[in-house]
C-alpha cells in the first residue's frame, strides 16, 4: 500500500540553525501538506501545495518557513532559524485532490524536531 | 472561536465495550467534511473514518461508525467492541477549504 515517507524520523538542531525536513508523498497525489504538533497539544496546520506553488498558509507560516519540490518526488520544509519552539512533531501529509474535494489526508510518520 | 471542539480530554472504556467519542464543530459552509484520526503512543496519524455534509447515511469501517447529526452540528465517534489496541489518542478534523482543522483531541484508555 502507497505511503507518505519522512526523514529524518528525528532531528535535533541548535537554536539558529537552519533545517530542512524531507517528505515523499505518495506518488499520484498532487496536494501535499505540512502541519505541526507541539508536545502535548493538537495538530496545526502550516501550508498547503499545489502545482508548485503555496495554496494556503496559516499564521505560523512565517518568513522562517519555506516549502519547496525540488523534484518530481520530494517535498521539504525548511526552517531558516530554528527556534526552541519550534521544537514539535512535524507532519507532510498528501491528498489526491484539494479544496472543495473531501478525500483523506494520508499523513506521514512526522519528524521530531527538537532545538536546544 | 474554536471550530471543532473534544471535550472529553480523557477516556476510558472496558475491554470489548462500545465507547462514544464527542466531537461538535462550527461551520457556516453548507458543504463540509468531517475525519476522524487516530494517534497511537508511537506518534504517527490513522485516518479512521469520514463523514461528508451531503451523507444521507452515517459513515461505517469495520468496528468504527460515526453518529452525525447535522442539526446538532456533531460527529461523534464510535468504537464498539474495544480492544486493548484501540489505546490511544482520537482527533476529530473538519476540512475547510485545502487543510484540515484538528480539534483538541481526546486520550483513550481500553482497560483489560
Amino acid at each position: 500500500e502507497p505511503e507518505v515517507t519522512q526523514t529524518p524520523s528525528h532531528q535535533v538542531t541548535q537554536m539558529g540553525q537552519e533545517v530542512i525536513l524531507r517528505c515523499v508523498p505518495i506518488s499520484n497525489h498532487l496536494y501535499f501538506y505540512w502541519y505541526r504538533q507541539i508536545l502535548g497539544q493538537k495538530v496545526e496546520f502550516l501550508v498547503s501545495f499545489y502545482n508548485n506553488e503555496i495554496s494556503e498558509k496559516s499564521e505560523i507560516f512565517d518568513d522562517q518557513f519555506s516549502v519547496e519540490r525540488p523534484d518530481g518526488s520530494n517535498f521539504t520544509l525548511k526552517i531558516r532559524s530554528t527556534k526552541l519552539e519550534d521544537s514539535a512533531m512535524y507532519f507532510c501529509a498528501s491528498s489526491v485532490r484539494g479544496a472543495g474535494g473531501f478525500d483523506e489526508q494520508f499523513f506521514g510518520p512526522g519528524t521530531r524536531l527538537t532545538v536546544l | 472561536a474554536q471550530k471543532i471542539t473534544q471535550t472529553q480530554p480523557g477516556m476510558f472504556v472496558q475491554e470489548k465495550e462500545a465507547v462514544t467519542l464527542d466531537c461538535t464543530y462550527d461551520t457556516s459552509d453548507p458543504s463540509y467534511g468531517l475525519f476522524w484520526y487516530k494517534q497511537p503512543s508511537s506518534g504517527e496519524m490513522i485516518f479512521l473514518i469520514y463523514q461528508g455534509s451531503y451523507d444521507q447515511q452515517n459513515a461505517t469501517e469495520g468496528r468504527y461508525s460515526l453518529n452525525f447529526q447535522k442539526a446538532r452540528k456533531s460527529a461523534n465517534l464510535v468504537i464498539s467492541a474495544s480492544q486493548l489496541g484501540d489505546s490511544a489518542m482520537y482527533f476529530c478534523a473538519m476540512r475547510e477549504g485545502g487543510k484540515l482543522i484538528f480539534g483538541q483531541g481526546t486520550e483513550l484508555s481500553v482497560k483489560p
